[in-house]
Order: C-alpha cells, then sequence, then structure tokens
C-alpha cells in the first residue's frame, strides 16, 4: 500500500528557533512528487514546498527547507528563525507518481512567542 | 486571478437532505479535484476532472455523490439523502497537474444534523 505517514501530531518552537516535522512514505514508484502543505487555523490549504523525487538537491523556499532521502523514503520539513504566522498544521503529500495528492495525518505546530 | 473559490462557505443540513457545493477554478488550470478533509485528518481524495471528464473516482464516493464540471469550468459536487457521516469539510483545488501541486480553495464546510 501506498502511504504517508507523519508520526508526530503536535510539535512547538520558541519564536525564531528551528524546528523539523518528519515524514515518511511507502512506495514503489520511482519518478513522484512531494509537497508540504501548511493549513492555518479555518484557512486553505497553502503549498509550501515542493519536491522532486528524480532531484537529488533538497528544495529550499526562503526560511523552509526540505532532507529529502529517497532511499530512507523520508521527507523532512525544516523551518528556520520561526515565527508567529508560521503556527498551522503542516501536511505531507506526495503524488505517487499519479494525479491524485495522498496526504499524511498532519502536524500540528506551536509558535511559543 | 482571484485563486479558487468554493461556495458556501458553509451548509448546515437535515439528515436526508440534498446539498451541492460550487468550485471555480484557476481558469489557466485544466485539472480540477475534489476532496473531503475530517477533523484531525488530513484530505482525502474524492475525485479529479482533466477538462469536462472525469477521470478518476475513490471509493469513497458513493453512488450518493455525483460530481459534474460542465465545459470544463466550474464544478459541483452533490450529495443526496445526504448521513452525519458526511459531516466534513469538502476541499477543491486545481492545477496545471500533480506535479505543479494543488492550489486549493477555502473549503466548504458540511454539517449534517
Amino acid at each position: 500500500a501506498q502511504t504517508v505517514t507523519q508520526s508526530q501530531p503536535e510539535m512547538s518552537v520558541q519564536e525564531a528557533e528551528t524546528v523539523t516535522l518528519s515524514c515518511t512514505y511507502d512506495t514503489s514508484e520511482s519518478d513522484y512528487y512531494l509537497f508540504w502543505y501548511k493549513q492555518p487555523p479555518s484557512r486553505q490549504m497553502i503549498l509550501v514546498i515542493r519536491q522532486e523525487a528524480y532531484k537529488q538537491q533538497n528544495a529550499t523556499e526562503n526560511r523552509f527547507s526540505v532532507n529529502f532521502q529517497k532511499a530512507a523514503k523520508s521527507f523532512s520539513l525544516k523551518i528556520s528563525d520561526s515565527q508567529l504566522g508560521d503556527a498551522a498544521m503542516y501536511f505531507c503529500a506526495t503524488n505517487f507518481g499519479n494525479e491524485k495528492l495522498t496526504f499524511g495525518t498532519g502536524t500540528r505546530l506551536t509558535i511559543i512567542p | 486571478d482571484t485563486g479558487v473559490s468554493q461556495n458556501p462557505r458553509h451548509k448546515i443540513t437535515k439528515r436526508g437532505q440534498n446539498v451541492t457545493f460550487r468550485c471555480d477554478p484557476i481558469s489557466e488550470h485544466n485539472r480540477l479535484y475534489w476532496y473531503r478533509q475530517t477533523l484531525g485528518q488530513g484530505p482525502e481524495f474524492l475525485t479529479y476532472f482533466q477538462n469536462e471528464a472525469q477521470l478518476e473516482k475513490s471509493r469513497l464516493l458513493s453512488d450518493r455523490f455525483s460530481a459534474e464540471r460542465p465545459k470544463g469550468s466550474f464544478s459541483t459536487l452533490e450529495i443526496q439523502r445526504t448521513e452525519q457521516g458526511d459531516s466534513a469539510m469538502y476541499l477543491c483545488a486545481s492545477s496545471f497537474g500533480s506535479g505543479y501541486g494543488y492550489t486549493f480553495g477555502s473549503g466548504t464546510r458540511l454539517t449534517v444534523v
């Protein structure tokens, strides 16, 4: 079965510090895309960062970066210099090489002022 | 472009009634997706369209659910004979293709009483 697992239901971090959210997945596909989405309370899902599985270089978007380990099927998100506006549910997702995205169960991130 | 628009934002209905939701995607996107999200879970795939063709439906989409995308523009999701288990957030998204990631709407929250 193709699954996405986020083992941390909740995480917290002090403002301005760095936090890493974990995600693992299981697939036999070799060509796929991975995503991190942010869902603030009562607001829409926003794409944070995207990684192509055939690229070894880890994606970076400003304060957000990923650690993609294809062999280990691991795709973690690092948030540097955490800000209050980063507080949200974070979902890891992949398309497993097809059209639909499969999401993990999410990690609720709290920023401590 | 104002992004993906969903209406209504909230819907409360009595069990057994029919409801219909509308999604207006980003006009340049030819793919449109419907997902369902329950509390504490990640979004689950329901169905997707490429232009006006419905190309895949999840087993979650029982025969009480029907989706249409006439003329490849807006889409509607209808639920007939609603049940309490249908209470959820219904998310619409659009894209050029799953590898690009989705742009989500704000969702329609359905409560069946």
